[in-house]
């Protein structure tokens, strides 16, 4: 089976630090990766999408990917009270029958974030 | 005002029931999702629909049903073969640019 990996933490970070993330993924052949933030009783919300090896910044957020470690991790610079959350890691992992693009995500169960004021 | 609708919010089901969990996007987007959500655990797709009168089955298909008459809805039915329903419902969408699924706001059903 396809699995997305994460820890679940909790993670607790010190307000103004650097909050750091990770993820990996099962299948060699995914292409696309997305963070979500998932405030508690709420939807997911889109932080950061990766399509390419390296680094992807936007704003305070850098997502960075690995493939030939099949890793993908999430950094937060200058954490705040409002970034506590549970942070979810999604894969656009093929499925049978459909082509690709359009086959649904599969998650990671997500790391609950806390900052410290 | 640009967006995805779920509704209800909360809804109820009693044992043997057949309830319909609505979904509603005006972004034109083409594809569409259902996942489900337990208690501390990710999301599972349950099913997806790239185009209007298709839909394919996701991880979790057993005990559920969808239809796509029109582009922007996607109801999905749980049925009364799902024993364990309790969960929060998220439907999601995305368009042909892109590969990013935003969601709706979710349906948390509870089992009476």
């Amino acid at each position: 089976q396809k699995e997305v990996e994460q820890n679940s933490g909790p993670l607790s970070v010190p307000e103004g630090a650097i909050a750091s993330l990770n993820c990996t993924y099962s299948d060699r052949g995914s292409q696309s990766f997305f963070w979500y933030r998932q405030y508690s009783g709420k939807s997911p919300e889109l932080i950061m999408s990766i399509y390419s090896n390296g680094d992807k910044e936007d704003g305070r957020f850098t997502a960075q990917l690995n493939k030939a470690s099949q890793y993908v991790s999430l950094l937060i610079r200058d954490s705040q009270p409002s970034d506590s959350a549970t942070y979810l890691c999604a894969v656009n992992i093929g499925r049978k029958g459909s082509g690709g693009g359009a086959d649904g995500l599969t998650f990671g169960k997500g790391t609950h974030l806390i900052i410290q004021p | 005002d640009g967006g995805i609708t779920q509704s209800p919010k909360y809804l109820f089901r009693k044992e043997g029931q057949n309830v319909t969990l609505s979904c509603e996007q005006n972004l034109n987007h083409d594809a569409m999702y259902w996942y489900r959500q337990d208690p501390g655990q990710g999301l599972r797709l349950i099913y997806y629909s790239q185009i209007v009168n298709d839909f394919q089955k996701g991880d979790i298909a057993e005990g559920y049903s969808v239809s796509r008459e029109k582009k922007e809805s996607f109801p999905l039915t749980v049925t009364s073969a799902q024993k364990n329903p309790t969960a929060f419902y998220l439907c999601a969408s995305k368009g042909t640019i892109g590969e990013t699924q935003y969601f709706g706001p979710g349906t948390r059903l509870l089992v009476l």
